[in-house]
Order: C-alpha cells, then sequence, then structure tokens
C-alpha cells in the first residue's frame, strides 16, 4: 500500500496563477482532509470530504477550491494564488470520523512570489 | 467551540532526561484526544489516543499521556529522550461536528546527544 500520496511535492507560482494539488490514498477511507502548515500555527482544516460526494469548508477555506473526485482522490485548487497561500499542504485521509486515526501524506510545500 | 492550547513552543532537552509537553483543550462533548507527532522531513503519525477508560495512556517509542479531566489536560510524557524524539509534536481533539480534528500549534522538541 502507498497510503496517501500527493502530487506535486513542490511548486513555485506567481501571484494569480492557478494550480491544483492532487491527492490519493489506496486505504479505501472515507473520509478525507486538507490542512495546510504554517510556523507557529499548527496545522489548520482547509476543507474536509467526510464521504464520496460530500465537502465541507473547514477553519481556513477562503481562496481554495476542493473535489472529491472519487473515493481514493480528493482535490485542492487554487484558483489565484496569493502570496498568504505559501504554505505546506498536507492531506489526510481516515475510515470514518476523525476518531479513527488519520493518515497523513508527505506534503506540498508551495511557495506564491 | 472546541480548542486546543500547547504552551511550550520549542523544548529543548539533553538525551536521557525526562520529557513533559503541555496539552490543555475545552470541549463540549466526550472528550477524545490525540498525540501527533512530525519527524523531520516525514509526515505526521499518531502517536496515542485517549477515548474512554485508564486515563494513563501508552503510545508508540515510550510515549504516554495522561487524561486528567479535572484540569482539561492531556500531557505528553516519556522518561527518557532520545535523539531520534526529536520532532514536532501535535496535540489534537475533534471539532463540535465530530467531522475533522482541531491541532494545537505544535511543540519543537530538539534532543541534543
Amino acid at each position: 500500500n502507498a497510503g496517501v500520496t500527493q502530487t506535486p511535492k513542490f511548486q513555485v507560482l506567481k501571484t494569480g496563477q492557478s494550480m491544483t494539488l492532487q491527492c490519493a490514498q489506496d486505504m479505501n477511507h472515507n473520509s478525507m482532509y486538507w490542512y495546510r502548515q504554517d510556523p507557529g500555527m499548527g496545522l489548520r482544516l482547509i476543507y474536509y470530504s467526510a464521504s464520496e460526494g460530500t465537502t465541507d469548508k473547514g477553519e481556513v477555506p477562503n481562496g481554495y477550491n476542493v473535489s472529491r473526485l472519487n473515493k481514493r482522490e480528493f482535490s485542492l485548487r487554487l484558483e489565484s494564488a496569493a502570496p498568504s497561500q505559501t504554505s505546506v499542504y498536507f492531506c489526510a485521509s481516515s475510515t470514518g470520523t476523525p476518531l479513527h486515526e488519520q493518515f497523513f501524506g508527505p506534503g506540498t510545500r508551495l511557495t506564491v512570489l | 467551540a472546541q480548542s486546543v492550547s500547547q504552551h511550550n513552543h520549542h523544548v529543548i532537552l539533553s538525551e536521557a532526561a525526562s520529557l513533559e509537553l503541555g496539552c490543555n483543550y475545552s470541549y463540549g462533548g466526550t472528550v477524545n484526544l490525540f498525540w501527533y507527532v512530525q519527524y523531520p522531513g516525514q509526515h505526521l503519525q499518531l502517536l496515542l489516543k485517549y477515548f474512554s477508560g485508564d486515563p494513563l495512556v501508552k503510545g508508540i517509542k515510550g510515549f504516554e499521556a495522561e487524561f486528567i479531566k479535572s484540569k482539561f489536560s492531556f500531557n505528553l510524557r516519556k522518561p527518557s529522550v532520545q535523539w531520534s524524539d526529536t520532532a514536532e509534536y501535535f496535540c489534537a481533539v475533534p471539532n463540535q461536528a465530530g467531522t475533522a480534528l482541531i491541532f494545537g500549534k505544535g511543540t519543537t522538541l530538539s534532543v541534543s546527544s
């Protein structure tokens, strides 16, 4: 099992550019999550998907959109990148509710100039 | 609303020293508490969790945490740290809807050999 995979690992964007971060899991998990990690801020939830076909906003959703393409894949899109979105982005998945262990991907380090 | 706070931002210890990292929570419902760890260059992984029962929870790599309801605390402990314990540690609680985790800001542990 590959677990949770994310692409790309690194990305540099200019302000105003768009991009999509990809996430896939092969553990047949129902729930998937997108977090951003910033120094001194911990992890903050951007969006989550409790099951295929559903998505909900987390703590910091502004400037992002998500798509739960199927049970395996959950993508995060930045329509018009801003320097404030410079961060490390983590995707995670869990069997059901977050009371179950969340499994994290390796992260995408994004820099917006 | 649920929240979690970690008081120590950066802890520096020598090998064999004892460790205690603080975590306090505010939570309106059934208490479920987690500690996650992120080793340098790696993704987050579950260290231990508390759902119910014995308030002293044992996790991987010799870590333990004690749930003290009267103090709203779930401190992480290890009797003797090793250089390989150098990592960032996050305390987490479920959000009010039980659909995602709220993470603390993290504590960076540096262990010198």
